[in-house]
């Protein structure tokens, strides 16, 4: 059973442009939550998307944007880049109802 | 505004040390408690979990604590481990919300030397 499942692992980026990233939750799960960790931090909270829509935001600007399609995996888009956005992405997956997540092995970006 | 508070940030101990890790919070009004641990660049794997109406989780050298009275966790690592150097990381759901957005604090990263 494959766990959480993030891609690409690394991404380079220069400010001002627009970035996809994509994960795929754990068999069974219907929820997926995504974090911004900078170096050095916790996790902070994005947003969490269950039955495709957007159920609970953290506290990013709009131009972090997300989508969960119907068979659950999910993609964060972040636009117009800034140097402050560079830090390990990480989503974590779990089923509505229950209390733990799994997170991923993140994604790494770097905006230069 | 909940807010989580780890100390110390960083610990250094020799193999076969017992140690223990501080987690504090500000609001006591927590559905549960979670330990994390995450290695050097990669995501976070959950240890321990703690309901708000328990006092402590055991998972083989791992001992987890919860006063929620006093705002604070702590995680107890019995004997350890050069292969335990990592980032021990706790959360909590905000303000007594289950299964949603977690909090976490900046974490205590801990080098176990042989």
């Amino acid at each position: 059973d494959a766990g959480v499942t993030q891609s690409p692992t690394h991404l380079i980026k220069t400010r001002g442009q627009q970035v996809t990233l994509r994960c795929s939750p754990k068999s069974g799960h219907d929820t997926v939550s995504w974090y911004q960790q900078a170096l050095g931090q916790g996790p902070q909270f994005i947003f969490q998307y269950y039955e495709e829509e957007e159920r609970q935001r953290g506290n990013f600007p709009d131009r972090f944007s997300g989508h969960q399609f119907p068979n659950y995996s999910s993609e964060l888009n972040v636009n117009a880049l800034l140097l402050g956005d560079s830090a390990l992405y990480l989503c974590a997956s779990s089923l509505s109802g229950e209390e733990t997540q799994y997170f991923g092995p993140g994604t790494r970006l770097l905006v230069l | 505004k909940q807010e989580v508070t780890q100390i110390p940030a960083a610990l250094s101990v020799p193999e076969g040390e017992n140690l223990v890790l501080n987690c504090s919070f500000t609001d006591s009004a927590i559905y549960n408690l979670q330990w994390f641990r995450q290695d050097p660049g990669k995501g976070l794997t959950s240890l321990l979990l703690i309901q708000s109406s328990q006092r402590e989780q055991t998972s083989g050298r791992l001992n987890a604590s919860l006063d929620k009275s006093s705002g604070r966790s702590t995680l107890y690592i019995a004997a350890s481990q050069p292969g335990d150097s990592a980032t021990y990381l706790c959360a909590v759901p905000p303000l007594n919300q289950a299964g949603t957005a977690l909090i976490f604090g900046k974490g205590t990263t801990l080098s176990v030397s042989s």
